[in-house]
């Protein structure tokens, strides 16, 4: 498609709940990424993708974060045993890679963590 | 660590007005810098992309700069109008295909 799909729009989960989100990059970009948003404006990295293979990785909290980008498939962002603090809004974003061509960025789900 | 700094976090104008928000960061060793405007609610839209080979960019009523040996660009933008209201944030990449780091974003509200 022409936009970074990301669904659902909003996801609420009891604390120690499960949590999968989802995220359609446009067609024909190559590289996907995760942001998490909290405190209003504070943009955190968390992975990306080229393709299906983990790009970097370096923003992840790797007990409980997990992200894939299957062939065929959106590219799915899972938060295990959620905690309140896990409560955010979550950007996905996607890219060709190239210098002169910007990210461009879904809607994002908002995760509250209850 | 590259660290990304926008002043001033708020700002309010009167419609017309033409202004300019800023954005620092403090390592020089970017490969782009790219604006956004964010809507109450709403994803990123962007605005402009700089590589750091360039100077500026120019879209309609906005103009970007970037000097990358001082660490700074402006965003300008001119004739402003109501609809401009959004938070505008700025992120730096080191490669092409790096993650972005943002600033904190500058709320501007254009009074009519």
């Amino acid at each position: 498609g022409e936009e970074v799909a990301q669904t659902p729009k909003h996801l609420v989960r009891g604390e120690g709940q499960k949590a999968k989100l989802y995220c359609a990059p446009i067609k024909g970009h190559s590289y996907v990424f995760w942001y998490q948003q909290v405190l209003k404006n504070e943009f955190k990295f968390l992975i990306s993708f080229q393709n299906e293979n983990v790009f970097d990785e370096t923003g992840m909290p790797k007990e409980r974060f997990s992200a894939k980008c299957l062939p065929n498939s959106p590219c799915s962002l899972e938060i295990q045993a959620t905690k309140l603090e896990d409560s955010a809004v979550y950007f996905c974003a996607s890219s060709q890679g190239q210098g002169w061509q910007p990210q461009h960025f879904g809607d994002g789900t908002r995760l509250s963590i209850l | 660590k590259q660290e990304v700094t926008q002043i001033p976090a708020a700002l309010s104008v009167p419609e017309g007005e033409n202004l300019v928000l800023n954005c620092s960061f403090t390592d020089s060793a970017i490969y782009n810098l790219q604006w956004f405007r964010q809507d109450p609610g709403k994803g990123l839209t962007s605005l402009l992309l700089i590589q750091s080979s360039q100077r500026e960019q120019t879209s309609g009523r906005l103009n970007a700069s970037l000097d990358k040996s001082s660490g700074r660009s402006t965003l300008y933008i001119a004739a402003s109008q109501p609809g401009d209201s959004a938070t505008y944030l700025c992120a730096v990449g080191r490669e092409g295909a790096q993650k972005l780091v943002f600033g904190q974003g500058t709320r501007l509200t254009i009074n009519p």
